[in-house]
């Protein structure tokens, strides 16, 4: 039972340009939204967040949009630089005390010079 | 602050042996987390404590994996016969109670160890 899913296991984008990594979620009672980074040999490193309550968080290049109605959520990254190339995962917290994160399959995105 | 330490961070092992794993994670964080990444997934959560608690190990097998975390602090992951599918990468994360951070509910991934089972 995949509760949260990517479902583009790669995308490929130019210097520059914008990139846009989709997540689809199913549980209705997660109230957090999360993006993690992950380059080759090292562990997920938090990016940027968005509670339930919400439908946008901007931190410099990176925005995340929220669309409850869809069960959806976006990253945008622009413009889109090199050093950007790694894998995405989206997670979505449960609500409650717990913490416990529920993450995506992964997007690569690799961002061409 | 210094990032949550895992060692070993490769571990080649026959399938039938045991392995462990060792975590610290980022000093006064009372939860942490252990993780499995498959090769093409997402990282599952196999177990979290709070202080030295277990929360939550719905996902763990426990016919084979066990986790201790004592005095809050320090925590170790054994697998006991490891089996071929049980190659990942193993994550140790941490956060304050709660997961609540500076910047929301993200909290802290290690390295990891990449076990390879034979």
């Amino acid at each position: 039972d995949q509760q949260v899913k990517q479902n583009s296991p790669s995308l490929s984008v130019q210097e520059g340009r914008i990139s846009i990594l989709n997540c689809d979620y199913t549980n209705s009672m997660f109230d957090y939204f999360l993006w993690y980074k992950k380059y080759p040999a090292e562990g997920p490193t938090f990016l940027i967040s968005i509670s339930s309550i919400k439908d946008k968080n901007e931190d410099g290049r990176f925005t995340v949009f929220l669309n409850k109605s869809a069960k959806h959520l976006s990253l945008h990254i622009v413009p889109s630089q090199p050093g950007d190339s790694a894998v995405y995962f989206c997670a979505a917290r449960f609500a409650g005390n717990t913490g416990k994160l529920i993450f995506g399959q992964g997007t690569t995105l690799q961002v061409k010079p | 602050e210094a990032g949550v330490a895992q060692s070993p961070r490769y571990k080649i092992i026959e399938k039938r042996q045991s392995v462990a794993f060792w975590c610290n994670p980022i000093s006064g964080h009372a939860t942490l987390y252990w993780y499995q990444q498959i090769l093409g997934q997402g990282p599952k959560l196999l177990i979290q404590f709070q202080n030295n608690g277990v929360v939550d190990d719905s996902q763990l097998p426990k016919d084979r994996f066990s986790a201790e975390r004592l005095k809050g602090v320090d925590s170790t992951l054994k697998i006991q016969p490891a089996k071929l599918e049980d190659s990942a990468v193993y994550l140790c994360a941490s956060s304050p109670v709660g997961g609540q951070g500076r910047r929301g509910y993200g909290y802290t991934f290690g390295s990891g160890t990449r076990l390879t089972v034979v």
